[in-house]
């Protein structure tokens, strides 16, 4: 099945400084990567997605990007401020309607103000 | 439009009782998901289900977890004779077809063994 890696598990920075988180997938026949961002006690959400045929999508100071070769994506936060703060959850699925989501062990991102 | 709803938000339970977890999908979805988030670990596929179905149950443990959603009503996971092991967070997604992209989960419930 598919494996997912996510890192690094912490990062701290600097506030209006970038974030960069990393994730590989093992199974190439994956084609749909979304991200979520959970807050303390609170339910997963999703903030950007990206699809096999797309290799970067941005949505205001949030970017992701895909290298379907090296089968890595990442997510690029700009600009960082405190509510910034949460834990990030890389995922990928197969197939087109695929509803079976294998998550990365997520991020800790901590902005310091 | 309410959302996914899921209750009781927390619940709490001796080892060798019973949980029962619903989780009602958003208005018009008649596909539901669960997944379980041990701490510190990202969440977990544990089964599908169609209105009266389960379509997949790959992600279940083999003993004690079942999982409904019968024609009317929410959809129920039950977790019977749980163990300390089974302390998670337990979140429900839905959708108006199969999977489709970037489904909104519930408010999930948080599930302590004691």
């Amino acid at each position: 099945g598919e494996n997912v890696e996510q890192h690094p598990s912490t990062l701290s920075v600097q506030e209006g400084d970038s974030a960069v988180i990393k994730c590989t997938y093992s199974d190439s026949a994956s084609n749909y990567f979304p991200w979520y961002k959970q807050e303390l006690g609170k339910r997963p959400q999703l903030i950007i997605d990206i699809r096999s045929n797309v290799g970067e999508k941005k949505d205001q100071r949030i970017a992701v990007t895909l290298n379907k070769t090296a089968k890595h994506f990442s997510l690029h936060i700009t600009e960082t401020q405190p509510e910034d703060s949460a834990v990030y959850f890389c995922a990928a699925s197969i197939g087109a309607g695929s509803y079976q989501l294998t998550f990365g062990k997520g991020t800790k991102l901590s902005v310091i103000p | 439009n309410a959302g996914v709803m899921q209750n009781p938000r927390h619940l709490v339970r001796r080892r060798g009782q019973e949980a029962r977890l619903r989780c009602s999908p958003m208005k018009g979805h008649s596909h539901v998901y669960w997944y379980r988030q041990l701490p510190e670990e990202g969440l977990k596929f544990m089964v599908y289900l169609q209105k009266e179905n389960i379509i997949d149950e790959s992600g279940m443990p083999k003993e004690r977890f079942s999982a409904e959603f019968p024609k009317e009503g929410p959809s129920i996971l039950r977790i019977q004779q749980v163990v300390r092991g089974d302390s998670a967070a337990y979140f429900c997604a839905s959708s108006s077809s199969e999977g489709g992209y970037g489904y909104t989960f519930g408010s999930g419930t948080r599930l302590t063994v004691v």
